[in-house]
This record gives C-alpha cells, sequence and structure tokens, in this order.
C-alpha cells in the first residue's frame, strides 16, 4: 500500500516570500500525484496534478510542484505567496492501477502568510 | 462547474441520536466518498460507492453506515452518536471506470459536534 509524509505540519512564512511544502511519498508502482488546498471553514479543492509527461505540474493561484521519481517526492512551491495564501495543502497518492478509494491523504501542511 | 454538496454545514447533537449527513452532485459521477478530516491526521476515507446500491468500507467504517439509493445523492449515518465522532465531515464525487485518474470533487463540509 502506497503512503504519503508532508514533513511539516506548520509552515509561517511573511507575504511576498518563497514558499516550498514538502511531500514524499512510498509506493513501489506509478502513481498519480495531487495537492489540494483547503480554504478555512471549506471543502478541498484541487491545486495541481501529475498523472504523466512533464515531471513540473503548474496548477492554479501561481502554485507548481515538480515530481522527482528517484526521491519519491512531489514538493508543492510558490516564488512569492500572498496573505490569501493562507490554508492548510493536502498531498494525495494513488497508484495507476488501484481502485478510486485507494487514494491516500498526508496529514497536511498549515501555511500561514505573515504581513 | 463540479458541485458537490453538504445539507448542513454545521450540527450540534446529543449522544445516541442518529445522525444523517446528506451529499448531493451534479456531474453524474459514478463514485461517491464519506472522509472524516481529524487535526493531524488528514483525511480518513469512511465509505465508498462506486454505483447506485454498492458500497465498499473504507478505513474507518466503525459506526457509520451510507445508502445511495440515487446516483447523485449519497448519505452517512451515524446510527448511534458518540462524542468520540465529533469532527469534519467531508462529501466528494468523481468520475467511475477508465475516467478516473483520481481526482475528487469535494463539498464544503459538515462540522458535526457532539455532545
Amino acid at each position: 500500500a502506497q503512503s504519503v509524509t508532508q514533513l511539516d505540519s506548520q509552515v509561517p512564512v511573511f507575504e511576498e516570500a518563497p514558499v516550498e511544502l514538502r511531500c514524499n511519498y512510498s509506493s513501489s508502482v506509478s502513481v498519480y500525484l495531487f495537492w489540494y488546498v483547503q480554504y478555512p471553514n471549506q471543502g478541498l479543492q484541487l491545486l495541481l496534478k501529475y498523472l504523466s509527461g512533464s515531471t513540473l505540474v503548474k496548477g492554479i493561484n501561481g502554485f507548481e510542484a515538480e515530481f522527482n521519481k528517484s526521491q519519491t517526492s512531489f514538493h508543492l512551491r510558490k516564488p512569492s505567496v500572498h496573505i490569501s495564501d493562507t490554508a492548510e495543502y493536502f498531498c494525495a497518492v494513488r497508484v495507476r492501477s488501484g481502485s478510486a478509494r485507494q487514494l491516500t491523504f498526508g496529514s497536511g501542511t498549515q501555511l500561514t502568510v505573515l504581513p | 462547474d463540479v458541485k458537490v454538496t453538504q445539507s448542513s454545514r454545521y450540527l450540534v447533537k446529543r449522544t445516541g441520536e442518529k445522525v444523517f449527513l446528506e451529499c448531493v452532485q451534479d456531474m453524474d459521477h459514478e463514485n461517491m466518498f464519506w472522509y472524516r478530516q481529524d487535526p493531524g491526521l488528514g483525511l480518513r476515507l469512511i465509505y465508498f460507492s462506486y454505483d447506485v446500491k454498492m458500497k465498499e468500507k473504507g478505513d474507518i467504517p466503525e459506526g457509520y453506515s451510507v445508502s445511495r439509493e440515487k446516483k447523485e445523492r449519497f448519505s452517512l449515518i451515524l446510527e448511534s452518536a458518540s462524542t468520540n465522532q465529533t469532527s469534519m465531515y467531508l462529501c466528494a464525487s468523481s468520475f467511475g471506470g477508465g475516467a478516473n485518474t483520481g481526482e475528487l470533487f469535494f463539498g464544503e463540509g459538515s462540522r458535526l459536534t457532539v455532545l
């Protein structure tokens, strides 16, 4: 079975600074990878996804992530954050041959952008 | 846009009460999910349904049941609510079969407090 580790539970950063949220996964087979964002008192929405092809994936709101197969990582980055990026971010993984119910979420990283 | 609607955003119930959480999606998705979200634990799958009247247990089904009588509607039932079921409950839906890549569409969540 696959698993996901989000290495930081809390990341405080000043406005306009760059940020990286780290995600590592374990799986012996090919995977799909996702980042979801949850704003306060809301459900999750998809930020970006890696299915195949280019390892650098661009998402909404200026975020991007890079799939690194050798390091089994899928870190999320943004070059300059805004106050409105304050939210909880979840990394998720599913094996390609698996069923829909086999999507595994990390424990989340709370990003707090400070003025 | 896909819309997943959860009927109640906030509920307060007493121990032993029967609780119904309703979820409706408007994208004709085959798959529907109920997750529970707790701080530091990420999202944990309670139940999954891949078709009308079809369901599979997730990782934490104890104390819960589900009903899917129509394709667009998926209900979560707590037969006898307990205080340890105080949590945020998230409904999600996705395409089924070959169209499924693991991307989920979430509702805004139902925050349940059991006193």
